[in-house]
């Protein structure tokens, strides 16, 4: 991809809330979008991807919505929990290898 | 389980110096890359590779290099380190075959006065 935003940069949610990270891309050849949890101190780590051809995939709490005619996609966390908070980077890929980052979003979950 | 590691998790350099970083991984990934992350930037990549020997620019190549003589190894090179390549840099690698997903190394933070 060629630029990737990302929105909010910090975003506090209670303990139970739902939390929605976003994220605009500009490349029209885009069709990879992964997300990145990087917990303190720690190295970053996929928790979900979805591909050009499917507008929506779930996995428990978390589930990644695509809206490729606007060219946005979101993070979508249900039920938050402590342990959810961490910085999210989205990214988009045209050529699979190769990602662009968003600029990241720290959640922080309050008990 | 897939390791990346790289050589330092801290390193201290003074300006001018020529500085290496290094990362492997063991489990034959085909694509490695480097990335630099500075507070909200994100991860900008830096360098990566999808052979032995072989070379892409990313987004912020300048004043830096990359050497991939063996697969499993990947090193980043500041030629003449300067104060504002102080960050954190973090190593990656994918399988390819048609496998995304991103594996991190632990990261280097290197600060150069």
């Amino acid at each position: 991809g060629e630029n990737v935003e990302q929105h909010p940069s910090t975003l506090s949610v209670q303990e139970g809330d739902s939390a929605v990270i976003k994220c605009t891309y500009s490349d029209s050849a885009s069709n990879y979008f992964p997300w990145y949890k990087q917990e303190l101190g720690k190295r970053p780590q996929l928790i979900i991807d979805i591909r050009s051809n499917v507008g929506e995939k779930k996995d428990q709490r978390i589930a990644v919505t695509l809206n490729k005619t606007a060219k946005h996609f979101s993070l979508h966390i249900t039920e938050t929990q402590p342990e959810d908070s961490a910085v999210y980077f989205c990214a988009d890929s045209g050529g699979y290898q190769k990602v662009t980052f968003g600029t990241g979003t720290k959640l922080q979950v309050i008990p | 389980d897939v390791k990346v590691t790289q050589s330092s998790r801290y390193l201290v350099k003074r300006t001018g110096e020529k500085v290496f970083l290094e990362c492997v991984q063991d489990m034959d990934h085909e694509n490695m890359f480097w990335y630099r992350q500075d507070p909200g930037l994100g991860l900008r990549l830096i360098y990566f590779s999808y052979d032995v020997k072989m070379k892409e620019k990313g987004d912020i190549p300048e004043g830096y290099s990359v050497s991939r003589e063996k697969k499993e190894r990947f090193s980043l090179i500041l030629e003449s380190a300067s104060t504002n390549q102080t960050s954190m840099y973090l190593c990656a690698s994918t399988p390819g075959q048609g496998q995304y997903e991103q594996y991190f190394g632990p990261g280097t933070r290197l600060t150069v006065t």
